[in-house]
């Protein structure tokens, strides 16, 4: 079965700062990988996503997120977050062909000025 | 193009006492979920489906939750009875029939049981 861990519950950064929030999963061959975001009273919505190829992919809002099998990890980052960039950051893992995701716990992330 | 659309978006009903969502997908979509997410963690898959039929519902609850998609376009999920435990923000999504593995999410019915 596959499965999603994203260590950190909180994260605070301050504004113009780097982030990088943790994802690691769990599955028996190459997943698909996605990173979602969730500002309060919304639904998600997709930053980016990993299937194949290039391991370091570009997403919307000037996020990347770097696959690495061999620690199963797809970390999410951005060089300099803007205090819009508050919002909770799920990190989900998919079966190719299977059409389901599972998902992580979340990372609330806070901006403070 | 217009995005999935979810009502009610706030409830709140006592226990035992019975509640309805409505999702209304992106046109063409065909494949539909339900989801649950409890505060302070990921959305759950409660059941999937593909134009109006159930591909997956082992994670329902079927003894008070019941899901239904005529036509293959609305769907509707429906908690009776409501138990404080159902207290959740239930998310609807859609997937085209194209296969970029992008689901987009409604924002969701914020459930609180009391």
């Amino acid at each position: 079965a596959q499965s999603v861990t994203q260590p950190d519950i909180h994260i605070t950064v301050s504004e113009g700062a780097s982030l990088e929030l943790r994802c690691n999963y769990s599955y028996g061959a190459t997943p698909y990988l996605f990173w979602y975001v969730q500002s309060p009273g919304q639904g998600l919505q997709l930053l980016l996503k990993y299937f194949s190829g290039d391991t370091l992919v570009q997403g919307i809002k000037g996020f990347e997120a770097e696959f690495k099998r061999s620690q199963s990890s797809f970390n999410l980052r951005k060089p300099s977050v803007h205090w819009s960039d508050a919002a909770e950051y799920f990190c989900a893992v998919g079966a190719p062909l299977r059409e389901k995701l599972t998902f992580g716990t979340g990372t609330r992330l806070t901006i403070i000025p | 193009e217009a995005g999935v659309a979810q009502s009610p978006r706030y409830k709140i009903i006592e226990k035992r006492q019975s509640v309805a969502f409505w999702c209304n997908p992106i046109s063409g979509h065909a494949t539909l979920y339900w989801y649950q997410q409890i505060l302070g963690q990921g959305p759950k898959l409660l059941i999937q489906f593909q134009n109006n039929g159930v591909v997956d519902d082992s994670q329902l609850p079927k003894d008070r939750f019941s899901a239904e998609r005529l036509k293959g376009v609305d769907s509707t999920l429906k908690i009776q009875p409501a138990k404080l435990e159902d207290s959740a923000v239930y998310l609807c999504a859609t997937y085209p029939q194209r296969e970029t593995y992008e689901q987009y999410f409604g924002p969701g019915t914020r459930l609180t049981v009391t």
